[in-house]
């Protein structure tokens, strides 16, 4: 069966400070991946999705960037962290077909 | 440009009541509807996927209903129990292969044992 892990689960910063979270999937091979964040009283923003090693798109613009260094590894970082990133991090993944979407544990940021 | 509202933002019922969550998305011209549970501090869980050409799906004590022509998705909980308490999302994805799924904000459930 297929697992998606994403690490940490919390995670306190000061603003200015690198970023680097992370995420990966087993049991499947060549899925989409995805980084959703949502912040506190809004939906779901998707930030990034990647249908392929190398292959990022960026949803908005922002203080962020992604890269997918393997086929089942997706990282979500940032060389110097607003207070705007702060929120709750997912990272989420589907077959390449695009049908239903599984998501990670989270990760809460919070940048200070 | 597609919106998805969910309402109520909140609602609270007592032990074993039926109850209704509802969905509303601004472009009818969609791929497919989901609802999400999601639990404080987690990760969302799908529950249920509607293809566009389909009315309505069933899990268990849950009916997920779709009206594309006007727009409409309604989540169905019979019998709710304690363990129902969550946040619901439901999320609708346009098209493409990839799952750029637009969110609601989500309908935040709590039923009193």
């Amino acid at each position: 069966s297929q697992t998606i892990h994403q690490w940490p689960a919390t995670l306190v910063q000061p603003v200015g400070s690198p970023l680097s979270l992370e995420c990966t999937v087993e049991g499947t091979s060549n899925p989409n991946l995805y980084w959703y964040r949502q912040a506190a009283g809004r939906g779901l923003q998707l930030l990034f999705y990647s249908v392929g090693i190398g292959q990022i798109s960026s949803e908005v613009p922002q203080n962020l960037s992604a890269s997918r260094p393997q086929d089942r590894q997706f990282i979500l970082s940032s060389k110097k962290l607003l207070l705007s990133d702060s929120g709750f991090y997912l990272c989420a993944w589907s077959s390449s077909r695009g049908e239903k979407l599984f998501f990670g544990s989270g990760t809460q940021l919070s940048v200070l | 440009k597609q919106e998805v509202t969910q309402i109520p933002a909140a609602l609270s019922v007592p032990e074993g009541e039926n109850l209704v969550l509802n969905c509303s998305f601004t472009d009818s011209a969609i791929y497919n509807l989901q609802w999400f549970r999601q639990d404080p501090g987690k990760g969302l869980t799908s529950l249920l996927l509607i293809q566009s050409s389909q009315r309505e799906q069933t899990s268990g004590r849950l009916n997920a209903s779709l009206d594309k022509s006007s727009g409409r998705s309604t989540l169905y909980i019979a019998a709710s129990q304690p363990g129902d308490s969550a946040t619901y999302l439901c999320a609708v994805k346009n098209g493409g292969a990839t799952n750029k799924l637009i969110f609601g904000t989500g309908t935040l459930l709590a039923v009193q044992p």
